[in-house]
């Protein structure tokens, strides 16, 4: 079966614009997980949707913000966005919303602000 | 709160020889451990679990990992490495929170 699809797989922007991330979990999960990666911190969780509801938040500021539509696909928003923002961004999905069941990863979107 | 030390930034090693990276962690709770591997310009790919039970794993591509509970330990080894495992490693703990604490990541090199 088809994995987690992330579009775009690349993206660049201006800082102070905003910018939409688009996520495809695997057909059947409901939960959807986003992540930030960047060489200075690494791997931070942004947040998590189960059912179209958020139901777990990183400490991100509010600029980052997330959705889930009814058929589990995910969108990740970041307005105003500053340089510090670039950063590979990857979706997950999982069946259950557990954890304990491991993550499937897409291919992340990398963003570049300029 | 929970945490994930990975020791090692960097491990070469060469062509079939053995390999472990190290991750301790810290926990106040049941944790579930993962490990995973990410190649350049991919997302994360799941090699292998520890929820309970059996405190040797097995994962994909040869890897292994036990788990150590008084050490807090939970490295990965392979027994022969190739080319291939060339990529970046990341262990991971979870809980009921919904979301992993990743380590920094060791980067595996192989050497020819």
């Amino acid at each position: 079966k088809a994995g987690v699809t992330q579009t775009p797989r690349y993206l660049i922007k201006t800082r102070g614009q905003q910018v939409t991330l688009s996520c495809s979990p695997i057909s059947g999960h409901r939960s959807v997980s986003w992540y930030q990666q960047t060489p200075g911190q690494g791997l931070q969780f942004l947040f998590e949707y189960f059912s179209e509801t958020q139901r777990n938040k990183g400490n991100f500021p509010g600029r980052f913000s997330g959705r889930q539509f009814s058929n589990s696909r995910s969108e990740m928003n970041v307005s105003t966005l500053e340089l510090g923002d670039s950063a590979l961004y990857l979706c997950a999905s999982s069946s259950t919303g557990g954890v304990n069941y491991g993550y499937t990863f897409g291919s992340g979107t990398r963003l570049t602000v300029v | 709160a929970q945490s994930v030390t990975q020791l090692d930034s960097q491990v070469p090693v060469f062509e079939e020889a053995p390999v472990e990276l190290r991750c301790n962690y810290s926990s106040s709770v049941s944790v579930y451990l993962f490990w995973y591997v990410q190649y350049p310009n991919q997302g994360l790919q799941l090699l292998l679990k520890y929820l309970s039970g059996s405190t040797l794993v097995k994962g994909i591509n040869g890897f292994e990992a036990e788990f150590n509970k008084s050490q807090t330990s939970f490295h990965l080894r392979k027994p022969s490495v190739h080319i291939s495992d060339t990529a970046e490693y990341f262990c991971a703990v979870g809980s009921s929170a919904r979301q992993l604490t990743f380590g920094s990541g060791t980067q595996l090199t192989v050497l020819p």
